[in-house]
């Protein structure tokens, strides 16, 4: 039980379809982010949310659209993705922003065809 | 540029054998530094941090890591791994304010 919790685990779209990926955590945390993992390059940070505000967007292509209704659920909406954006996208959250120690969910592998 | 850099893509251990995982950092003041690990089809996992004060540092699952200034690295250790230590181990520090992770280093426990 790792307190963050992503769903789907698993998901195949193709380029014009929409969906979305939803991360819920039950720690109490304030803090919670969106990563994107890609086979041999570091975790790369996609968006930030602080008590229910964004307060990072790492130059993000807008195909990729975050939702932060309250501090227990993130969702990443999709729509029109590419080929190349077929990654493990990872969870997270922390008790204060930024502060490093994060719990992450077990990530959603998203298969992009 | 990346702030934690692992000079290890790979690494294959004997189970039973000590383990010693590379991370250099380029920060100019004292970082806070991790080291995280993902088994495969997971997430990732803190296994210990470094804020300040004793550079050794103790972690869960028998790990340890060792802050060096003098050499800018952070490396993780373990005494004698286990098979079920195979996973790729992350490490990263936060520097203006951004958690930056490294590339990765994947240990492989043969028997």
């Amino acid at each position: 039980e790792t307190g963050v919790t992503q769903t789907p685990r698993h998901l195949v779209m193709g380029m014009t379809n929409k969906k979305s990926l939803k991360c819920e955590q039950h720690l109490g945390h304030n803090a919670m982010y969106w990563y994107k993992q890609s086979a041999k390059k570091p975790l790369e940070l996609m968006f930030v949310y602080s008590l229910e505000e964004r307060v990072e967007n790492n130059s993000v292509p807008s195909r990729f659209s975050p939702e932060c209704p309250n501090s227990s659920h993130l969702f990443l909406h999709l729509h029109t993705l590419q080929p190349e954006d077929s990654a493990l996208y990872l969870c997270a959250s922390s008790q204060v922003l930024l502060q490093g120690d994060l719990h992450f969910g077990n990530g959603t592998r998203l298969t992009v065809t | 540029a990346q702030s934690v850099t692992q000079p290890d893509i790979h690494i294959t251990v004997s189970e039973g054998a000590s383990l010693e995982l590379r991370c250099n950092y380029s920060y100019g003041a004292t970082p806070y530094l991790f080291w995280y690990v993902q088994s495969p089809g997971q997430g990732l996992q803190l296994l210990l941090k470094y804020f300040s004060g004793d550079t050794l540092v103790q972690g869960i699952k028998g790990f340890e890591a060792e802050f060096k200034r003098s050499q800018s690295s952070f490396n993780l250790r373990k005494p004698s791994v286990h098979w079920s230590d195979a996973a790729e181990y992350f490490c990263a520090g936060i520097n203006d304010y951004k958690l930056s992770f490294g590339a990765g280093t994947t240990v492989t426990v043969r028997a």
